[in-house]
């Protein structure tokens, strides 16, 4: 069954540095999302992506977070400057079109512990 | 604007015996609601959706939900319960629209006594 993977798993990186956050999105999906879970709180939506362009983002996707699809099959979230705050899990998930109800598959995450 | 509520943080419930993990939700509009289930160390899996019709609604590993309009609720059942079933459930609601953006609730523990 086709799912979304990222990498890395598990990132420690220092305050301050920058982190990028890769995701491969099921093939024929065209609708690309990035999640956050901080640790004991729930899901919070960052950022939509679709044809090449933002398409919403939260008040929580300031201009620390960035995202990119720099080629045909790669989903990317960067973290210019990061914060202890940005310690969380983040999920990147996908979808095939953007249809009321459409299921949203997620990836197995990637957490990020800042020091 | 959209929101969830999951009101238990843990269900406590013995193997065999049927479970439920409760949802309400509020959205303007017509909602669509889905429950997604993550094992320790995993990401979000996909368990079930309402989007119209039949009001149960039957999902993977014999979960299924009843999406009830007047109560505002979207409850996740199973009839028998399993240890393997322990996990983090979420409810979650989307309004549709221009990124059919998910809100997730802030999830319920369910743990299963062998």
């Amino acid at each position: 069954e086709p799912e979304v993977t990222q990498t890395p798993s598990h990132q420690v990186t220092q305050m301050g540095q920058e982190v990028i956050l890769r995701c491969v999105p099921i093939s024929n999906h065209l609708y690309f999302y990035w999640y956050r879970q901080i640790l004991g709180q729930k899901v919070e939506f960052l950022v939509s992506f679709y044809n090449n362009e933002i398409s919403e983002k939260s008040e929580i996707f300031d201009d620390q977070f960035s995202v990119e699809r720099p080629d045909g099959s790669n989903f990317t979230l960067k973290i210019r400057s990061t914060k202890l705050e940005d310690s969380a899990m983040y999920f990147c998930a996908s979808t095939n079109e953007i249809r009321s109800g459409n299921t949203i598959y997620f990836g197995e995450g990637s957490w990020l512990t800042v020091v | 604007a959209q929101s969830v509520a999951q009101p238990e943080d843990q269900v406590n419930v013995a193997e065999g015996n049927p479970l439920t993990v409760k949802c309400t939700y509020s959205v303007s509009g017509n909602p669509y609601l889905f429950w997604y289930v993550q094992y320790p160390n995993r990401g979000l899996q996909f368990l079930l959706k309402y989007i119209t019709g039949d009001n149960l609604v039957k999902g993977s590993y014999g979960f299924e939900a009843e999406f009830n309009k007047s109560q505002t609720s979207f409850h996740l059942k199973k009839p028998s319960a399993l240890v393997s079933d322990s996990a983090l459930y979420f409810c979650a609601v989307s309004r549709g629209g221009a990124t059919n953006k998910l809100i997730f609730g802030t999830g319920t523990l369910l743990a299963v006594q062998p």
